[in-house]
């Protein structure tokens, strides 16, 4: 089992609609949660972090961590079609800081 | 300001042949990381460096693979003997000595025929 999972999508939505993407983990230790936005032939981009359990807003993007239920969200609300893009969650590893990854949800926000 | 810069963006090598892919972190960042993105595995670490410790080469697959942080800026990753399972872009990210941010460079895009 990965120690992080995400499920690969493809996801598509229309213009406009709220999206809920997710990942679960395995390590309890983890106390920072990344989310990135890649888009084709691109490197990823940070979008926002969260620390420990709690939200965090930033304009139409909220990132939720729980970590009772080792559970990682992030909320997209009117979606717009440059949201189109793969998603990825990536904890950072305590010891040192290194990413470890999901999968990656492709979104497609169809205008 | 500048980001992250790699090259060459795109390589194209045969079977057997040595490469060296290049890292440019943005100035005045400790930490400096190297991920490998292939199809079939995701986004792995691969080496980590964080001023003058010794570098964490933990996610490294195999030996032919290695990587040197020269004054503390540029890095250089070197994959010896390169092998078509070698195939896939090698992405730099730089970050201050929180654990928060990790920037990302554009990657550069090996193919090994």
């Amino acid at each position: 089992q990965k120690e992080v999972e995400q499920d690969p999508g493809p996801l598509s939505v229309p213009e406009g609609a709220i999206v809920s993407l997710n990942c679960t983990y395995s390590n309890s230790a983890f106390q920072y949660f990344m989310w990135y936005r890649q888009y084709s032939r691109k490197g990823p981009e940070l979008l926002m972090y969260t620390y420990s359990s709690g939200n965090k807003e930033d304009g139409r993007f909220t990132a939720q961590v729980d970590k009772s239920s080792k559970y990682i969200s992030l909320f997209i609300r009117d979606s717009q079609p440059s949201d189109s893009a793969t998603y990825l969650c990536a904890p950072s590893d305590p010891q040192g800081g290194k990413l470890i990854f999901g999968q990656g949800t492709e979104l497609s926000v169809k205008p | 300001g500048a980001g992250v810069s790699q090259s060459p963006s795109n390589k194209v090598t045969e079977k057997g042949k040595d490469v060296e892919l290049r890292c440019d972190p943005i100035s005045g960042h400790t930490a400096l990381y190297w991920y490998r993105q292939s199809l079939g595995q995701g986004l792995e670490f691969l080496i980590y460096f964080q001023g003058n410790s010794a570098p964490d080469k933990s996610g490294l697959p195999s030996d032919r693979f290695s990587a040197e942080r020269t004054g503390g800026s540029v890095s250089t990753l070197t994959i010896q003997r390169t092998q078509q399972e070698d195939s896939a872009v090698y992405l730099c990210a730089s970050g201050g000595t929180d654990q928060e941010t990790q920037y990302f460079g554009p990657g550069t895009r090996l193919l090994v025929l």
